[in-house]
C-alpha cells in the first residue's frame, strides 16, 4: 500500500529565516506531487505540483519554492520567510496519468509559523 | 476565482440527526467530485466520491449526491456521531491535467452529542 509522510510536523521559524519542508511518498512510481497550503477561508491553496522528476508548476506567485530531486520526494523552501508564510502546509500525492478518480490523498501536514 | 463554494461555512448538529453539506460549483467541464474530511492538525482523508455519469453514491452512513443541472452536490451523514465533527472538504476535478483538483473553502460539523 501506498504511504506518504511529510516532517516536520510543526516549526517556528524567525522572519528572514530558510525553510525546508520534506514529503516522500512509498508504494508507488513516478506519482503526481502537490504541495497544498491551508489558508482561513480560502480552503486548501494548491502552491505548486510536480508530474516528475525536476519537473515543477507553480500556481501561485509567492515567497516560496518547490524542488522534486527524487521520483517520491517532494521538497517545499524558502530562502527568506515572511510573516505571512505562517500555515499549515500539506503535501499531497496521486497516481500518475489518472483521468478519472482523481483522489489526491494527503500527508500529515506541517505547522509552520513564522516569528 | 472560487470554482467550487460551501458557501455555510459551519453547521451544527445533534447526533443521531442527518447531516447535510452543501456544495456548489461553476464550471460545467467538471466531472468527478470528492469529499474530503479534516481534523484540526492533520490533513485531509478521502472520504466519497462521485462520477457525473451518477447522481448518487452510498457507502455506509455518508451518501454524496449530485444534481448537473443546478450544479450542486451533497453529502449526507446519517445517522450523524460526535466523531464526524471535523471540517469537510468538496472537491471537483476536470478530466486532464495534473492540477485539474478544486477544494471548496471547507464547512466545519459539530455533531452535538
Amino acid at each position: 500500500s501506498q504511504t506518504i509522510h511529510q516532517w516536520p510536523a510543526t516549526l517556528v521559524q524567525p522572519v528572514g529565516s530558510p525553510l525546508s519542508l520534506e514529503c516522500t511518498v512509498e508504494g508507488t512510481s513516478n506519482p503526481n506531487l502537490y504541495w497544498y497550503r491551508q489558508a482561513a477561508g480560502r480552503g486548501l491553496q494548491l502552491l505548486f505540483y510536480s508530474v516528475g522528476i525536476g519537473q515543477i508548476s507553480s500556481e501561485v506567485p509567492q515567497n516560496l519554492s518547490a524542488s522534486r530531486p527524487q521520483d517520491r520526494q517532494f521538497i517545499l523552501s524558502s530562502k527568506k520567510l515572511l510573516l505571512s508564510d505562517s500555515g499549515f502546509y500539506l503535501c499531497a500525492w496521486r497516481k500518475p496519468g489518472q483521468r478519472r478518480g482523481n483522489t489526491i490523498y494527503f500527508g500529515e501536514g506541517s505547522w509552520l509559523t513564522v516569528v | 476565482d472560487q470554482q467550487v463554494k460551501q458557501n455555510s461555512p459551519s453547521l451544527s448538529v445533534q447526533e443521531g440527526r442527518i447531516s447535510i453539506l452543501n456544495c456548489d460549483y461553476t464550471n460545467s467541464m467538471f466531472d468527478y467530485f470528492l469529499w474530503y474530511k479534516k481534523y484540526p492538525a492533520e490533513g485531509p482523508t478521502f472520504l466519497i466520491s462521485i462520477s457525473s455519469i451518477k447522481d448518487k453514491n452510498e457507502d455506509g452512513r455518508f451518501t454524496v449526491f449530485l444534481n448537473k443541472s443546478a450544479k450542486h452536490l451533497s453529502l449526507h451523514i446519517v445517522p450523524s456521531q460526535p466523531g464526524d465533527s471535523a471540517v469537510y472538504f468538496c472537491a471537483a476535478s476536470k478530466q486532464t491535467g495534473a492540477n485539474n483538483l478544486f477544494f471548496g473553502t471547507g464547512t466545519r460539523l459539530t455533531v452535538i452529542p
